[in-house]
C-alpha cells in the first residue's frame, strides 16, 4: 500500500540555519514525489518534484530509494519560507496521489 | 485568480442537514479532486473523477457523494450520514499526462 509520513509537524528554525523536512514513503514500485506548500491565505500549490530534479525558491530535494526518503533541504531559511508543507506520492493510479500529514516550518528572526 | 474556485469561503450547517460544496475549473481539466485537510492529519481523499461522468471513491467516502455531469463542475455534498462534517474541503483539478495538482482556495464548513 501508497502511504507518505511526515514525522514532524511542526519544524522551528531560526533565519539563515539549514533546514531539512523528512518525507518518508512506501510503494511497491518507481514513485512520483511531490512537495506541496502553502503559505498563509493562499492555496496549497507545488513546490517542486522530483523528476524535475529542480531547486525552487532555494529548496531541493532528493529521492533516496535505499532510504525510501525525498526530504526537502534548505541550505539557508529565510522568513518568508514559514509555511505548512506537505509530501505527496503518485501511486499506481496515476490520478490518484497520497499526501502525508504535513509538517509546520516556523522560520524566527 | 482564477483557474478553480470553490464556493462559499464559508459555509454553516445545522446537524442533519445535507450541504453542497460547488468546485468550478476553467482549465480543461479532465480530473478532479476532493480533499479533507484536517490539523495534523494532512490531505485525505474523499473522491475524485478521472473523467466526465466517471468518479472513483477515496480513503474517506463515507458520509459524502459527488457527481461529475460536466468536465468543468465536480461538486461534492456533505450528506448527514458523515459523523464529523466540520472541517476544511479543498478542490483540485489535474490535466489528463499532467503532474501537477492545481487546488482552489478551499471551503471551511462547520456544522453544530
Amino acid at each position: 500500500a501508497q502511504r507518505v509520513t511526515q514525522p514532524e509537524k511542526l519544524l522551528s528554525v531560526f533565519k539563515g540555519a539549514p533546514v531539512e523536512l523528512k518525507c518518508n514513503y512506501s510503494y511497491s514500485g518507481s514513485p512520483e514525489l511531490f512537495w506541496y506548500v502553502q503559505y498563509s491565505r493562499q492555496r496549497l500549490q507545488l513546490l517542486l518534484r522530483h523528476i524535475s530534479r529542480e531547486s525552487i525558491k532555494g529548496f531541493t530535494a532528493d529521492l533516496n530509494k535505499g532510504e525510501t526518503s525525498f526530504h526537502l533541504k534548505k541550505p539557508f531559511a529565510q522568513e518568508e519560507d514559514s509555511a505548512m508543507y506537505y509530501c505527496a506520492l503518485r501511486g499506481d493510479n496515476f490520478n490518484k496521489f497520497y499526501f502525508g500529514s504535513g509538517t509546520k516550518l516556523n522560520v524566527k528572526p | 485568480d482564477g483557474g478553480i474556485t470553490q464556493s462559499p469561503k464559508y459555509l454553516f450547517r445545522k446537524e442533519g442537514q445535507n450541504v453542497t460544496l460547488s468546485c468550478e475549473q476553467n482549465l480543461n481539466h479532465d480530473a478532479m479532486y476532493w480533499y479533507r485537510q484536517d490539523p495534523g492529519q494532512g490531505l485525505r481523499l474523499i473522491y475524485y473523477s478521472q473523467i466526465v461522468n466517471d468518479f472513483q471513491k477515496g480513503d474517506i467516502a463515507e458520509g459524502y457523494s459527488v457527481s461529475r455531469e460536466k468536465k468543468e463542475s465536480f461538486p461534492l455534498t456533505v450528506t448527514s450520514a458523515q459523523k464529523n462534517p466540520t472541517a476544511f474541503y479543498l478542490c483540485a483539478s489535474k490535466s489528463t499526462g499532467g503532474l501537477e495538482q492545481y487546488f482552489g482556495p478551499g471551503t471551511r464548513l462547520t456544522v453544530t
